[in-house]
């Protein structure tokens, strides 16, 4: 009965480094969300995938942002040449029918990202 | 474009207390309003939602209320207990979108 789970939990890089995390959302669950979530601040919307359509990416706040979600199932957040205002926990989660039908998002417990 | 303001950032309360926290929203297109808590060190998890063909939801000691007129939705916790202890978080999806849009949070803490 496993959550949606993520990987790595923590994650310290140096300013410049490239970083991926990784999101392994509810089997069965067709919709998979990114959300940055900065010391203090709500919950930022990144991208969302839904079944095999055309990922939404308006959420992204540079090209240095990039996600894939191979088979329908697992994702990767990619950060290139990550800067210091990168730093923020990263929250995925998944629903079975994506919100369209007003559905519930089950998260993971992030992944902590630190930049020095 | 989707805003949701939430107020107050932080609340303190006395055990059994009564907690109340409001969002205002701006899209009158909005139609699905949900609450999630965020224990620390967790994901937030959904805690009760309301739609916008009703006024009022309860669930136990939690309560939601919309009004529509206004654009905005309260948070409603009665009695509370120490494990009410949280971040709570608001959320709106306007009518055929697919993404919700949060607000800032608002930390309670319950005091013994």
């Amino acid at each position: 009965g496993a959550g949606v789970s993520q990987s790595p939990s923590n994650k310290v890089t140096e300013k410049g480094k490239d970083v991926e995390l990784r999101c392994d959302p509810i089997s069965g669950h067709t919709a998979l969300y990114w959300y940055r979530q900065s010391l203090g601040q709500g919950l930022e919307f990144l991208i969302y995938f839904q079944g095999n359509s055309a990922p939404d990416k308006s959420g992204l706040p540079s090209d240095r942002f990039s996600a894939e979600r191979t088979g329908g199932s697992v994702s990767t957040l990619t950060i290139q040449r990550t800067q210091q205002e990168d730093s923020a926990v990263y929250l995925c989660a998944s629903s079975p029918r994506g919100t369209s039908g007003a559905g519930e998002l089950f998260f993971g417990e992030g992944s902590r990202l630190t930049v020095l | 474009g989707e805003n949701v303001e939430q107020h107050p950032s932080t609340l303190s309360v006395q055990e059994g207390d009564s907690a109340v926290i409001k969002c205002t929203y701006s899209d009158s297109a909005s139609n699905y309003f949900p609450w999630y808590k965020q224990e620390l060190g967790k994901g937030p998890q959904l805690i009760i939602d309301i739609r916008s063909n009703v006024g009022e939801k309860k669930d136990q000691r939690i309560a939601v209320t919309l009004n529509k007129t206004a654009k905005h939705f309260s948070l409603h916790i009665t009695e509370t207990q120490p494990e009410d202890s949280a971040v709570y978080f608001c959320a709106e999806i306007t009518g055929g979108g697919n993404k919700l849009t949060f607000g800032t949070g608002t930390q309670l803490k319950v005091e013994l």
